[in-house]
């Protein structure tokens, strides 16, 4: 079975400062990933998607994250932290290729601080 | 372009109660997901409709829960009767077949007392 997770219930980061959320997977074929944000009250938003395209890709909001295979990990990153920042991001994963089913992580609290 | 809407957004009602969530998918999407996030565990997969079919309903969690789709718009989500641990987020998603992209409503989101 497919499973995802996330390293860190709670991140705390000030703002300006890089911001690295850990995402690891259990993996038997290759995988579709997700990084999905959800601000308080509001829907859950894709920040970015790999699929077997570049390794590196790139989000919404200067967030970015690597695939890495040798390391099962699709780690999220920012260089620079802002307040609206603050939110739960989930990362996800899917070995449909499609968005059937998608099986996510417990979530990341990230807290932006002045 | 409207988004996924869910209502309510809220729904408080006692053990034994029945409650119907619906969601209104993005216009034109065929695929449209429920998935739910009970307090402090993941977001899990419910169920999922292609048009009117229920194409997957393998996360369903007992009989108690009844998802319809009839003509293939907008689904409802029925719980009856309603139990303690029932009480959750309840998330629906509709699928954009050419960006690969899914789209989810702000939640619905249910306390059993």
């Amino acid at each position: 079975a497919q499973s995802v997770t996330q390293l860190d219930s709670h991140v705390s980061v000030s703002e300006g400062t890089p911001v690295l959320l850990r995402c690891n997977y259990s993996s038997s074929y290759s995988p579709s990933l997700f990084w999905y944000v959800q601000h308080p009250n509001k829907g859950l938003q894709l920040l970015l998607k790999y699929t077997s395209a570049a390794t590196l890709v790139k989000g919404i909001n200067g967030f970015e994250a690597e695939f890495k295979k040798s390391e099962t990990s699709f780690h999220l990153t920012k260089p620079s932290a802002h307040m609206s920042d603050a939110a739960e991001y989930f990362c996800v994963v899917s070995y449909t290729g499609t968005a059937s089913k998608l099986t996510f992580g417990t979530g990341t609290r990230l807290q932006v601080t002045l | 372009e409207a988004g996924v809407t869910q209502f309510p957004s809220h729904s408080v009602i006692e053990k034994g109660q029945t409650v119907t969530l619906r969601c209104d998918p993005i216009s034109g999407h065929d695929n449209l997901y429920w998935y739910r996030r009970v307090m402090g565990k993941e977001i899990k997969f419910l169920l999922h409709f292609v048009k009117e079919s229920k194409q997957d309903e393998s996360g369903m969690p007992n009989n108690r829960f009844l998802a319809e789709r009839t003509g293939g718009t907008y689904s409802t989500l029925k719980v009856q009767p309603a139990e303690l641990e029932d009480s959750g987020v309840y998330f629906c998603a509709s699928w954009d077949r050419d960006t690969g992209e899914l789209f989810f409503g702000e939640g619905s989101r249910l306390t059993v007392l």
